[in-house]
């Protein structure tokens, strides 16, 4: 099992709608998660960071962290165009500072 | 402005040529990051350094080497060894006290072309 796995996608939804996007990790990886936006051609940026299991909500988004079910998901709420996107999943390795990154999944926003 | 300046964006390199991409942080962040991103593929970590004078290998740092001698600039070689370096690489950095979560911030970016 890869240690940050997420689908490729296209997850495509139209607009106004939520977009669900999830990543599952394995034993290796430690409890800091987060997720970044990246547009074609430009640099990750992050969108948000869940520490602990739950929810977390900044605006139109929102992160899930399972712990149990070893998985983190991101929710787009009102979905824009404009976040259409590939969106990564990342994760800090237990024992270490190092970062793991899932391959992203692309979003499409349908206007 | 705080941030993580990489230089050049666009680069092209000739085949047996050694190449070095530019990374400065102003940020304060302790550790430093160099990924290797190939079309359509995710983020593969080549090096990082958690403080001056010591970095660690990451997935793919054959044919690439670091240097880090001061702690707001870690410059990535790209060597002749590496058979494959056209790709786009991101410099990032984080905080390791827990500041800010340790966050990892990415720069703009750099493309490399082999020609």
């Amino acid at each position: 099992q890869k240690e940050v796995e997420q689908n490729s996608g296209p997850l495509s939804v139209p607009e106004g709608a939520i977009a669900s996007l999830n990543c599952t990790y394995s034993d290796r990886v430690s409890q800091s998660f987060f997720w970044y936006r990246q547009y074609s051609g430009k640099s990750p940026e992050l969108i948000m960071s869940i520490y602990s299991n739950g929810d977390k909500e900044d605006g139109r988004f929102t992160a899930q962290l399972n712990k149990a079910s070893q998985y983190v998901s991101l929710l787009i709420r009102d979905s824009q165009p404009s976040d259409s996107a590939t969106y990564l999943c990342a994760a800090t390795t237990t024992g270490t500072y190092k970062y793991i990154f899932g391959t992203g999944t692309r979003l499409k926003v349908l206007a | 402005d705080g941030g993580i300046t990489q230089s050049p964006k666009y680069l092209f390199r000739k085949e047996g040529q050694n190449v070095t991409l530019s990374c400065e942080q102003n940020l304060n962040h302790d550790a430093m990051y160099w990924y290797r991103q190939d079309p359509g593929q995710g983020l593969r970590l080549i090096y990082y350094s958690q403080i001056v004078n010591d970095f660690q290998k990451g997935d793919i740092a054959e044919g690439y080497s670091v240097s880090r001698e001061k702690k707001e600039s870690c410059p990535l070689t790209v060597t002749s060894a590496q058979k494959n370096p056209t790709a786009f690489y991101l410099c990032a950095s984080s905080t390791l006290d827990g500041s800010s979560g340790n966050t990892i911030y990415f720069g703009e970016g750099s493309w490399l072309t082999v020609v």
